[in-house]
């Protein structure tokens, strides 16, 4: 399968800083991510779409100026968590999109290995 | 009503045990389904599509019923490396929705 980095893989960080989360696609181009964020015991829940070149779609309930998304090119979306917060300690997953339309169609996501977020 | 409804479990089975989870999803028009795996503190990891025609990857088996709007997935001779989360994922007919259930977790004993 396609393979998809994320970096840090975990991070700490005092509250009222910022943090900013890497979304890479190493072995194929991604016009479309996803960002999900899981807490513990829970299901994801998709934060946002990113598309690049573009605006990202945020999901309702889900702050654009808090969650910054950036997709400057097609293998790499960023996502910034800005003035962060104990609450905002959470399990962050990006996942790419894998569109083919030639031979056997296909649109899969393959997901990053995640990024564990403490606020402190 | 969710967009893709699991039953949670959590199923409790021994070695060597099959195992069938359900997915319903709402949308008839959906077009793509997916199982995935997740095992504790790590990323969901693409386990099977499922087709039309069920398909079959080794021990586990997808099929997919258009008319009751159901997945499901089945594991057979279960080993303890089974255990994990097993996440039904549903493309929608919007371009970009891709819905993901709630997960069902599997607990395989020695």
């Amino acid at each position: 399968g396609a393979v998809v980095s994320q970096h840090p893989s975990w991070v700490i960080c005092k509250s009222g800083t910022s943090v900013k989360i890497e979304c890479r696609s190493l072995d194929f181009q991604a016009t479309t991510m996803f960002w999900y964020r899981q807490f513990p015991k829970q299901s994801l829940m998709l934060m946002a779409t990113s598309n690049e070149g573009s605006k990202a779609t945020y999901e309702q309930g889900v702050e654009k100026d808090k969650f910054l998304i950036n997709h400057a090119s097609l293998t790499l979306s960023t996502l910034t968590v800005t003035s962060a917060h104990p609450e905002d300690s959470s399990f962050y997953i990006c996942s790419a999109r894998v569109l083919r339309t030639s031979g056997a169609s296909t649109d899969t996501q393959y997901f990053g290995p995640g990024t564990r977020l403490t606020v402190l | 009503r969710k967009e893709v409804e699991q039953d949670p479990g959590p199923f409790n089975v021994p070695e060597g045990a099959t195992v069938a989870f359900n997915c319903t999803y709402s949308n008839s028009a959906s077009q793509s389904f997916f199982w995935y795996r997740q095992d504790c503190r790590k990323e969901p990891k693409l386990l099977m599509s499922v087709y039309s025609s069920g398909n079959e990857d080794g021990r586990f088996t997808a099929q997919l019923n258009r008319a009751s709007q159901y997945i499901s997935l089945l594991i057979r001779d279960s080993k303890l490396s089974d255990s994990a989360t097993y996440l039904c994922v549903v493309k929608g007919d919007n371009f970009n929705k891709f819905y993901f259930g709630s997960g069902t977790k599997l607990n395989v004993k020695p």
